[in-house]
């Protein structure tokens, strides 16, 4: 069966960097891509990213552009999301859920993790 | 970018009754529209996609329509399991956006 298992909470410091694993299972992870998507405490849903595993197609929130970077690791079937010069306001649950391999297909997002919690504090 | 409007922000209904979520999109995005259920402390979970399709193992209580740029997400006869927050997002062009969320309560 799918899993999908994010690395645990972090606590970073303003202007810090952190950098959360998915590491996923059950399927041919380069045959699919991965979504990021966060939510601040007691908000919605914003979409982060997406990123191709099959050919490292990528696409980012223009609001994040510069900051964060979304990488795969197909030999361990594992994505990266790295988010640098941390925000308070980049406080928030950071889910990556299976998405499609293909841009023009991409967005439903069927297998989720279970959140890495990011907490930025001055 | 697409925004999306969810209404209503609440809605309080008892088991057995019927809920229609609607989900207004600024600018066509086709059928390319999903839902998600969302409960307190859980990721949020694929319910419906492309506009009218239920994922696996959804049950068929749930089901999508649309019309134009309006979609309605329609849980048939509510279970107390149902309680949580529904999102909208469409995939029709970059950036995917969200909508702001629809909460359930089953009273």
């Amino acid at each position: 069966q799918v899993q999908v298992v994010q690395s645990g909470a972090e606590v970073k410091q303003v202007g810090a960097s952190v950098k959360v694993s998915c590491n996923t299972s059950g399927y041919t992870f380069s045959t699919y891509g991965i979504s990021w998507v966060r939510q601040a405490p007691g908000q919605g849903l914003e979409w982060m990213g997406w990123i191709s595993a099959h050919n490292g197609n990528k696409k980012y929130a223009q609001r994040l552009q510069g900051r964060v970077t979304m990488t795969t690791d197909t030999s361990t079937s594992t994505a990266y999301m790295e988010l640098r010069s941390l925000r308070s306001d980049d406080t928030a649950m950071y889910y990556c859920a299976r998405d499609r391999s293909d841009s023009a297909a991409a967005g439903n997002l069927d297998y989720w993790g279970q959140g890495t919690l990011v907490t930025v504090s001055s | 970018e697409i925004v999306l409007t969810q209404s209503p922000a609440t809605l309080s209904l008892s088991p057995g009754e019927r809920a229609t979520l609607s989900c207004r999109a600024s600018q066509s995005v086709s059928s390319y529209l999903v839902w998600y259920q969302q409960k307190p402390g859980q990721a949020p979970r694929l319910l419906i996609y492309d506009a009218s399709n239920r994922a696996t193992g959804i049950p068929d209580r749930f089901s999508g329509s649309w019309s134009g740029t309006d979609f309605t997400l329609t849980i048939s006869s509510l279970e107390p399991e149902d309680s949580a927050v529904y999102y909208c997002q469409q995939r029709f062009n970059w950036p995917l956006t969200f909508g702001g969320g629809t909460k359930v309560d089953i009273k």
